[in-house]
C-alpha cells in the first residue's frame, strides 16, 4: 500500500507570485483534502476534492484553488501569494463510499512554503 | 459554529508517568473524533479514532481515548510515557464527510 506523497518538500516564493503544490493520494483512496498549518497552529481546512470536483471549502479566498485528476492525485494552486501564506500545506486522502470506518484521512508529510 | 478546544498548549511530564491530553468539541450532531500526532517537520500520523461503538478507543503506541458525549470530550491518555512520545498532538473532529476541524495542538514534552 502506497502512502500519501507530496511535492515539493520545501518551496520559497516572493509576494505576488503563484505556486502549485502536488499530492498523490494513498492507493485505493478517491478523496483528497488540503490543509494549511501556520506555525504554532493546528491545520485549517482549505478544501476537499471528490470525483474531480471541489466538495467543501473552508474560509479561504478564491486565490486558493485546486484540481483533482482521474488518478485521484491533486494540485493546490495559490495565486498572488501573500506573506501570511507562509505555512506547511498538508494533503490528506480518504475513501468516500467505503463506510464510516474507511473515511479516515491519512496525511502526507507536507510542503513547507515560505513567502518572502 | 463548530470548534475543537485543546485546553493545554503544553504538557510537561516525566518519563514513565501517566499523561492526559484534553480535547473538547462543540456540536449538536453526531461526530467522528480523531487524535493525530505530529513529530517535528513531519505530517500528521493517526493515533486513534472514534467512529461508533465502545467509547473507549485504543490506538497505537499505547495511547487510548474515551469519548464522553455528555461532556463533549475526547481526552487522550497513556499510562506510562516514553521519551519518544515527545511530539505535538492534535485532536480533530469530522462533522460530516467534508468538514474536518482540528484543535490548536498540545505539545507533549517528556523529560528523563
Amino acid at each position: 500500500e502506497t502512502g500519501v506523497t507530496q511535492s515539493p518538500t520545501h518551496l520559497i516564493k516572493t509576494r505576488g507570485q503563484q505556486v502549485t503544490l502536488r499530492c498523490s493520494s494513498q492507493s485505493g483512496h478517491n478523496t483528497v483534502s488540503w490543509y494549511q498549518q501556520a506555525l504554532g497552529q493546528g491545520p485549517q481546512f482549505i478544501f476537499q476534492y471528490y470525483r474531480e470536483e471541489e466538495n467543501g471549502r473552508g474560509n479561504f479566498p478564491p486565490r486558493f484553488s485546486g484540481l483533482q485528476f482521474p488518478n485521484y492525485s491533486s494540485e493546490l494552486n495559490v495565486n498572488a501569494l501573500e506573506l501570511d501564506d507562509s505555512a506547511l500545506y498538508l494533503c490528506a486522502s480518504s475513501l468516500r463510499g467505503g463506510g464510516a470506518f474507511q473515511e479516515t484521512q491519512y496525511f502526507g508529510p507536507g510542503t513547507r512554503l515560505l513567502v518572502l | 459554529a463548530q470548534s475543537v478546544t485543546q485546553l493545554d498548549s503544553q504538557v510537561p511530564v516525566f518519563e514513565e508517568a501517566p499523561v492526559e491530553l484534553r480535547c473538547n468539541y462543540s456540536s449538536s450532531v453526531s461526530v467522528y473524533l480523531f487524535w493525530y500526532v505530529q513529530y517535528p517537520n513531519q505530517g500528521l500520523q493517526l493515533l486513534l479514532k472514534y467512529l461508533s461503538g465502545s467509547t473507549l478507543v485504543k490506538g497505537i503506541n499505547g495511547f487510548e481515548a474515551e469519548f464522553n458525549k455528555s461532556q463533549t470530550s475526547f481526552h487522550l491518555r497513556k499510562p506510562s510515557v516514553h521519551i519518544s512520545d515527545t511530539a505535538e498532538y492534535f485532536c480533530a473532529v469530522r462533522y460530516n464527510f467534508n468538514k474536518f476541524y482540528f484543535g490548536s495542538g498540545t505539545k507533549l514534552n517528556v523529560k528523563p
